[in-house]
């Protein structure tokens, strides 16, 4: 089961870009890496997935060295509504019962 | 609005009390889950749901009592909770095991008093 090791929290300003480092030492060879977000009172909502070198979407980036030991989400020109947590799960995606949600990185966006 | 609606939204019981909390998707999707989230502790996976049929019980009370009739609702039936057990309860939907991300509720908040 790959462990993840992610900052407790974090603080940026509106406008700045934002990168999350997420540290999965014993990431195996089938795992995916994973980033969700979740504001208080609401389900955590899926951002972006990938498994090796850059992914980008509409909301964020996702960049995972060859070692894949790590894994950072970047999030371009943040505002006051990205402050929220964000959670790193590293797991095959086919067992429900690997993919832990750890306490994650609570970003406070200040203005 | 993500897709999944759970109803109630708030829920307050006593411990001998009986209720239920329902999910509903109508994403298409195969795979339904139950989800814990107490204060200030990582979300709990408790029931997995695929076609309709459990896959998981992630060694759950017998107080928590799952149901799902057909692959767009999932029930989660309470009786003679704790006051431990208030938490957020969310529900989730993937379109099948091993498909990309979970698509999450906004929860039920539950308090036991």
């Amino acid at each position: 089961l790959a462990k993840t090791t992610q900052p407790i929290s974090m603080d940026s300003y509106e406008g700045q870009e934002v990168n999350i480092t997420c540290s999965h030492n014993n990431i195996a060879t089938n795992d995916y890496i994973t980033w969700y977000q979740q504001f208080p009172s609401q389900g955590p909502r899926f951002i972006i997935q990938g498994y090796k070198t850059k992914v980008t979407n509409e909301v964020a980036s996702l960049f995972i060295p060859a070692d894949r030991k790590s894994s950072t989400l970047s999030l371009p020109r943040v505002s006051l509504s990205d402050t929220a947590v964000y959670y790193c799960l590293v797991a095959l995606m086919n067992r429900d019962d690997k993919i832990i949600f750890g306490k994650g990185t609570r970003l406070h966006i200040l203005p | 609005e993500t897709g999944v609606t759970q109803t109630p939204r708030h829920l307050v019981m006593g411990m001998t009390n009986k209720k239920s909390l329902k999910c509903e998707q109508h994403l298409g999707h195969n795979a339904m889950y139950w989800y814990k989230q107490s204060a200030k502790k990582p979300l709990e996976l408790m029931f997995v749901y695929n076609f309709k049929e459990q896959t998981e019980n992630n060694s759950v009370p017998s107080r928590f009592s799952p149901e799902c009739p057909n692959s767009s609702h999932l029930f989660l039936h309470l009786h003679t909770l704790q006051p431990e057990d208030s938490a957020l309860y969310l529900c989730a939907s993937r379109k099948e095991v091993g498909d990309s991300g979970y698509t999450f509720g906004s929860g039920t908040r539950l308090t036991v008093v």
